[in-house]
């Protein structure tokens, strides 16, 4: 079957750095989004890896290793407003995207 | 600005009253997709159109039904909704299908409440 694994909640200093980790299960992979979606908004676009390898952009950076089904996200220097749920998602064989719960995460001043 | 834009923001409704949610794009992306999402879990697939193509999800409920009258508009009609149906519906369109990096792109959602 197809799954995304994601932890539920992450909390996190104001500052900081954190790592969010996915693994993923998909029936053929064309890449692996993260998405960032404050409570009651819709979620908007933050990275896209298709590759095995480190893409950074600005304060976030996002990880993919294929042979092991696993990305992370990587927010650094940590400020209130990225308290949000970030969701995982991987593009299947048919190009549908397969979501992750996200991972909600707080910041803490 | 090009954008995705669903009405109404907030919507409530009687169980079993239909209701009708409505999306539209300025982007002018061939492909459009209603998601349903509850609290604290992941967008669910309800269906997608490729142009005027109708894909459904083959999990998605008979009571959801979607309309796709020209590029720019979507609607989805919930023609009996229950108690279980209460959920944020987001509308997102994307500029082609069948490419990996082309992200979705997501109006503000419609959170519809049934009394």
């Amino acid at each position: 079957g197809q799954n995304i694994d994601q932890p539920t909640e992450m909390t996190a200093t104001e500052g900081a750095i954190v790592q969010i980790n996915c693994t993923y299960q998909t029936s053929g992979f064309n890449g692996l989004f993260w998405y960032q979606q404050h409570a009651g908004e819709a979620p908007t676009f933050l990275s896209y890896n298709v590759l095995d390898g480190l893409e950074e952009k600005g304060r976030f950076s996002s990880f993919l290793s294929r042979s092991k089904g696993y990305s992370y996200l990587l927010l650094k220097e940590l400020q209130m407003k990225d308290s949000a749920s970030y969701l995982c998602a991987s593009m299947d064989s048919n190009y549908q995207l397969i979501w992750g719960a996200g991972t909600k995460l707080i910041i803490k001043p | 600005d090009a954008m995705v834009i669903q009405n109404p923001r907030y919507q409530v409704t009687q169980f079993g009253k239909p209701v009708t949610l409505s999306c539209s794009q300025t982007l002018n992306h061939n492909v459009m997709y209603w998601y349903q999402q509850k609290s604290s879990q992941a967008p669910k697939l309800l269906f997608h159109y490729y142009d005027k193509d109708f894909n459904n999800e083959a999990d998605t409920p008979d009571n959801f039904q979607s309309r796709r009258p020209n590029t720019s508009f979507c609607f989805l009609d919930i023609r009996s909704p229950g108690l279980g149906d209460a959920a944020m519906y987001l509308c997102a369109t994307s500029r082609d299908q069948g490419t990996g990096s082309e992200p979705q792109h997501f109006g503000d959602g419609t959170r519809l409440s049934i009394l």
